[in-house]
């Protein structure tokens, strides 16, 4: 069964400090990966997704994510933390076996520091 | 406009209660799903139908009933509200076919408080 771990219910970061958020999956079969965002009193939207293309996934707002089989990781990451940046970040999973039902991992909050 | 609508955004309601949350979408896709989000929980998927005359169990079944009115609208009953059912939902709709990632297109959200 597909599963998901997000390391880490909440990440601080100094404005202008790289944001690491990272994600475990598990998976049976290759599988795709998703990052959604949620900013507050919204529904999420699709940051980037790994559909086993390109190993790094390049997304909006500048944040990228670098599928690792070896690892099960699909880490997302961001040079430079912007205020904006402030968010929940949701990492997801999806396969052909769970039907491309989508499971979620538990969230990360991402704070900014000015 | 959106293209995935809930209603209502927000409803506050007592135990015991029926009530129904409603999701219409015009991005013409078959499937739809509804999700609960808690605090520390993550999404969970409720239930899920991948067309009109499909409807299936997802993993926080219980408690909760479905209807596909048309490919374009599904709703989200609970037939006697409890507390513990306050949350954040959300619908979604996914494309299938070829190339079918279950990239998700959500709403904005329906806010439910049980007292």
């Amino acid at each position: 069964a597909q599963s998901v771990t997000q390391l880490g219910s909440h990440v601080s970061v100094s404005e202008g400090a790289l944001v690491l958020l990272r994600c475990n999956y598990s998976s049976s079969v290759p599988p795709y990966l998703f990052w959604y965002v949620q900013y507050p009193n919204q529904g999420l939207q699709l940051l980037l997704k790994y559909t086993s293309a390109a190993t790094l996934v390049k997304g909006i707002n500048g944040f990228e994510a670098e599928f690792k089989k070896s690892e099960t990781s699909f880490h997302l990451t961001k040079p430079s933390a912007h205020m904006s940046d402030a968010a929940e970040y949701f990492c997801a999973v999806s396969d052909i076996t769970g039907g491309f039902k989508t499971i979620f991992g538990a969230g990360t909050r991402l704070f900014v520091k000015a | 406009d959106a293209d995935v609508t809930q209603t209502p955004r927000n409803r506050i309601t007592k135990t015991g209660k029926r009530i129904m949350l409603e999701c219409s979408q015009t991005k013409g896709h078959d499937r739809m799903y509804w999700y609960r989000q808690d605090p520390g929980l993550g999404l969970r998927l409720i239930y899920y139908s991948f067309d009109v005359k499909d409807i299936n169990k997802g993993e926080i079944s219980d408690g909760y009933s479905v209807s596909r009115q048309a490919q374009a609208k599904f709703s989200l009953s609970l037939e006697s509200a409890i507390p513990n059912q306050t949350a954040l939902y959300f619908c979604a709709t996914s494309e299938p076919g070829q190339g079918e990632t279950g990239e998700l297109f959500f709403g904005e959200g329906s806010r439910l408080t049980v007292l």
